[in-house]
């Protein structure tokens, strides 16, 4: 089976500019994670969605995160102004369901802001 | 606080030998640990998964041990390979509500193995 893909892998822009990185799941898996990985550290959860609806956003910086996943599939999420604090990598992970124990990481997309 | 700690930070090992790494973690509810392999560039790779009432599982020269009274979870690699050259992370499960995605995640031990 196909795995969870990410686009695109990497990505440098300037502060305060904007960026969008997207993720498909795999086929058939309902949930979907958003994970801040900054280097040398482990990744931190921005979101969670249960087929396109929020479990947990609670560690999303949403002044200027944003994520959406609108037909329970793809999902984008977006900075807007990014800061120099949000270089790091984005990793995008799935699973079949929220009492799914496996999750599947996509390659993730490494963002540097200059 | 809910916290996962690993150590060492990174290790050095010559092809062949075994090495052994370690996490520490201090979470309630616990529902299971896991550990991943993370290459360089890529996303994370789950090598085990245990609940509570599982002390060790193996996959392959991974093997995995769980002291849920302690609170420590410790990776043994056999016969390590330059291909295991990567960094292992040590991930907990801690949600009262079945929510088995809610995962707080160790910074991670990086393994060099040389020739």
């Amino acid at each position: 089976e196909a795995g969870v893909a990410q686009s695109p892998r990497y990505k440098i822009i300037e502060k305060r500019q904007s960026v969008a990185f997207w993720c498909n799941p795999i086929s058939g898996h309902a949930t979907l994670y958003w994970y801040q990985q900054i280097l040398g550290q482990g990744p931190k959860l921005l979101i969670q969605f249960q087929n396109n609806g929020v479990v947990d956003d609670s560690q999303l910086p949403k002044d200027r995160f944003s994520a959406e996943r609108l037909k329970g599939v793809d999902s984008t999420l977006k900075i807007q102004p990014a800061k120099l604090e949000d270089s790091a990598v984005y990793l995008c992970a799935s699973s079949k369901d929220i009492l799914s124990y496996e999750q599947y990481f996509g390659p993730g997309t490494r963002l540097t802001v200059t | 606080k809910n916290q996962v700690e690993q150590s060492p930070q990174s290790l050095i090992i010559l092809e062949g030998k075994n090495c052994t790494l370690q996490c520490n973690y201090t979470v309630s509810p616990f529902s299971n640990l896991r550990w991943y392999k993370q290459d360089t560039g890529r996303g994370p790779v789950s090598l085990t998964i245990m609940t509570f009432s599982e002390n060790t599982k193996s996959n392959g020269r991974y093997t995995a041990t769980l002291d849920a009274d302690t609170k420590q979870s410790s990776l043994h690699i056999t016969a390590s390979q330059l291909s295991d050259s990567a960094s292992y992370i040590c991930v907990v499960s801690a949600d009262g509500s079945g929510n088995t995605g809610k995962l707080i995640f160790g910074q991670g031990t990086t393994l060099q193995v040389k020739p």
